[in-house]
């Protein structure tokens, strides 16, 4: 009940065109959705988050769709650019142990190619 | 703009020795929490820090791990007896209205 699923595991994307990440969760109680950008040898980056009561949140070329009756968010990059080639995983969390810690998905490494 | 600092990058050590990871947090947060990743896997929370005392922990931190926050501003995690599957990145994070987690840049393991 603690999962996040993330699909798909690899993408290849053409260069100016839409990367679409997606992630289902169990756990009702989460009421937290972030977005992490990750790069070989760092460490992951916060892109965007949305909570529960909001169906999209846009933030340049990133918008984070979140559906709550299915228990599914997806992450969109719009016109995308060689150098948003990176890991991307999704993760959710919810204030009820105190602790907020964040569950992650599997992670989808994203190509971008020219 | 402020970042959670992560040393040592690489810390190379031996089955049964201990280590210690250190933290530095960004200065107003009062969230601290360590994470780590398994090579090409994700990422897997360890233990949640707060008010100087540990608010949760996963059925990874055994006894063979412990966390300290000994200065006010330094955050450390000790593995006592490494063994060969504690190698993975660890990740220190921070957060100031604990939701926004914010990642140092990691501390790679190895035993050998």
């Amino acid at each position: 009940q603690q999962q996040v699923k993330q699909s798909p595991q690899s993408l290849i994307v053409q260069k100016g065109g839409i990367s679409i990440i997606n992630c289902a969760y169990e756990n009702t109680a989460f009421d937290y959705f972030p977005w992490y950008q990750q790069f070989p040898g760092k460490g992951p980056a916060l892109l965007i988050a949305i909570r529960p009561d909001v169906s999209e949140k846009k933030e340049g070329r990133f918008t984070i769709s979140f559906n709550k009756s299915a228990k599914q968010f997806s992450l969109h990059i719009m016109d995308s650019q060689p150098g948003d080639s990176a890991t991307y995983f999704c993760a959710a969390s919810y204030s009820g142990a105190g602790s907020y810690q964040l569950t992650f998905g599997k992670g989808t490494k994203l190509s971008v190619i020219p | 703009e402020p970042e959670v600092t992560q040393t040592p990058s690489h810390q190379v050590t031996q089955m049964g020795q201990e280590v210690i990871l250190r933290c530095v947090p960004i200065s107003n947060h009062l969230y601290f929490y360590w994470y780590r990743q398994i090579l090409g896997q994700k990422v897997e929370f360890l233990v949640s820090f707060y008010n100087n005392e540990i608010s949760e922990k996963s059925e990874i931190f055994d006894d063979q791990f412990s966390v300290e926050r000994p200065d006010g501003s330094n955050f450390t995690l000790k593995i006592r007896s490494t063994k060969l599957e504690d190698s993975a990145m660890y990740f220190c994070a921070s957060s100031a209205l604990a939701y926004e987690q914010y990642f140092g840049p990691g501390t790679r393991l190895t035993v050998t």
